[in-house]
């Protein structure tokens, strides 16, 4: 069974530094990961995925990087603002299935 | 990327009503649709798997007689709580599934209270 966890559970820290956020899980038979920025009381807003096939992906100030073999993803932010303050989620999809398993989440706040 | 849309964003019902939510996609036709379920503090937790015309696939421990789904349209899912109950309480999230990098955009939720 396919566990995906995040570490830290919650981060706070000042404007300007360069953070990282960590995902592991369990089985590495992935077809895709995705990490997801979640804002209180609303919906997910995808911020990058990464094939299986793929060692990173980058969007602006965010880096996401996936090494399969060990079952691990980070997720660079840098220069974080306090608007890149809410809950970070990673989740993987299987092969064969079109199911995300989602990661605990990460709360973030930075604040100036 | 693509537009969903859920309503209501929030419903308040008393204990032993149904409650109807509606995931739409707003930009393309999607085959499948899912929802999701979000305790307080918790992450999300697949529910089921709608597909247009067919019956939805639901999740172990989901009970599909409680948690109605029907996707009858290529751009119109809902999801209907029979007979809630104060423990349904949760944050309810749609996604439809774009592309053939499988990758899901998600609705902004609905907000369940049961009194």
């Amino acid at each position: 069974k396919q566990e995906v966890t995040q570490i830290p559970a919650a981060l706070s820290v000042p404007e300007g530094e360069n953070l990282v956020l960590n995902c592991s899980f369990t089985d590495s038979a992935i077809y895709n990961l995705q990490w997801f920025r979640q804002d209180p009381g609303k919906g997910l807003t995808s911020l990058l995925l990464i094939q299986s096939s793929q060692r990173e992906q980058t969007s602006g100030r965010l880096n996401a990087s996936l090494d399969k073999s060990s079952g691990r993803s980070t997720l660079y932010i840098a220069a974080s603002q306090p608007g890149d303050s809410a809950t970070y989620l990673c989740a993987v999809t299987l092969y064969n299935t079109d199911k995300l398993i989602f990661g605990t989440g990460t709360r973030l706040q930075v604040f100036p | 990327g693509a537009v969903v849309s859920q309503h209501p964003s929030r419903v308040i019902c008393k204990s032993g009503t149904s409650v109807k939510i509606e995931c739409r996609s707003l930009d393309f036709q999607a085959t499948t649709m899912f929802w999701y379920r979000q305790f307080p503090k918790q992450s999300l937790m697949l529910m089921a798997t709608s597909n247009e015309g067919s019956k939805a696939t639901y999740e172990q421990g989901v009970e599909k007689d409680k948690f109605l789904i029907n996707h009858a349209s290529l751009t119109l899912s809902t999801l209907t709580v029979t007979s809630a109950h104060p423990e349904d309480s949760s944050f309810y999230i749609c996604s439809v599934e774009r592309g053939d990098l499988g990758e899901q955009y998600f609705g902004p939720g609905t907000r369940l209270t049961v009194t």
